[in-house]
């Protein structure tokens, strides 16, 4: 079956502009996750949905920072007037609710 | 005191070793803990759950002690392809948000 997919694998953007990245869970998991990892780093928990309940937005590190998710489907991150440290790899994960969680490859945002 | 802290190595082994990690956590409200493995450049990938009786496959073995706060990770018959970063993965009771340690870096050459 499908695992979790991210789309693009690959962003290069101008400082300054916005993007916006993308995540398709596998079906059927209930939650899922954003995390951010800078190069060497570990991973920082951006945003958590489950099911319709409100997400918890508790590791977005600024008004820049917003996510969407529609019921259990398809996901969007973005990121406004994008800024040098924001480059990183994106993460999503899906799961159900407090077991695995499943990484999609990431998406690779630099911001020049 | 980070909430979960690692040391990240790189703990550099010969094939055939046996090599352990340990990973702390502060919370002692924490009731599941995992370990996954990251390949470089790659996304993480589960490797095994940690029970409070501890569990075994093949040649890993993963321990929790929960009077200490911390889990093991054991690694036995090293081989190439072990070549990684662990990282320990831990939620506290009451929550759904999992925090990752920042991981452990293991080589393991010829």
């Amino acid at each position: 079956g499908a695992g979790v997919s991210q789309s693009p694998s690959n962003k290069v953007t101008e400082k300054g502009k916005d993007v916006e990245l993308r995540c398709d869970p596998i079906s059927g998991h209930t939650a899922l996750y954003w995390y951010r990892q800078r190069l060497g780093q570990g991973l920082e928990f951006l945003i958590y949905f489950q099911g319709n309940s409100a997400p918890d937005k508790s590791g977005l590190p600024s008004d820049r920072f917003s996510a969407e998710r529609t019921g259990e489907s398809v996901s969007t991150l973005t990121i406004q007037r994008t800024q040098q440290e924001d480059s990183a790899v994106y993460l999503c994960a899906s799961s159900l609710l407090r077991f695995e969680q499943f990484f999609g490859p990431g998406t690779r945002l630099t911001v020049l | 005191r980070k909430e979960v802290e690692q040391d990240p190595g790189p703990f550099n082994v010969p094939e055939g070793a046996t090599v352990a990690f340990n990973c702390t956590y502060s919370n002692s409200a924490s009731q599941s803990f995992f370990w996954y493995r990251q390949d470089c450049r790659k996304e993480p990938k589960l490797l095994m759950s940690v029970y409070s009786s501890g569990n075994e496959d093949g040649r890993f073995t993963a321990q929790l002690n929960r009077a200490s706060q911390y889990i093991s990770l054991l690694i036995r018959d090293s081989k190439l392809s072990d070549s990684a970063t662990y990282l320990c993965v831990v939620t506290r009771g009451g929550s759904y948000i999992p925090t990752f340690g920042r991981g452990t870096s293991l080589i393991v050459h010829p």
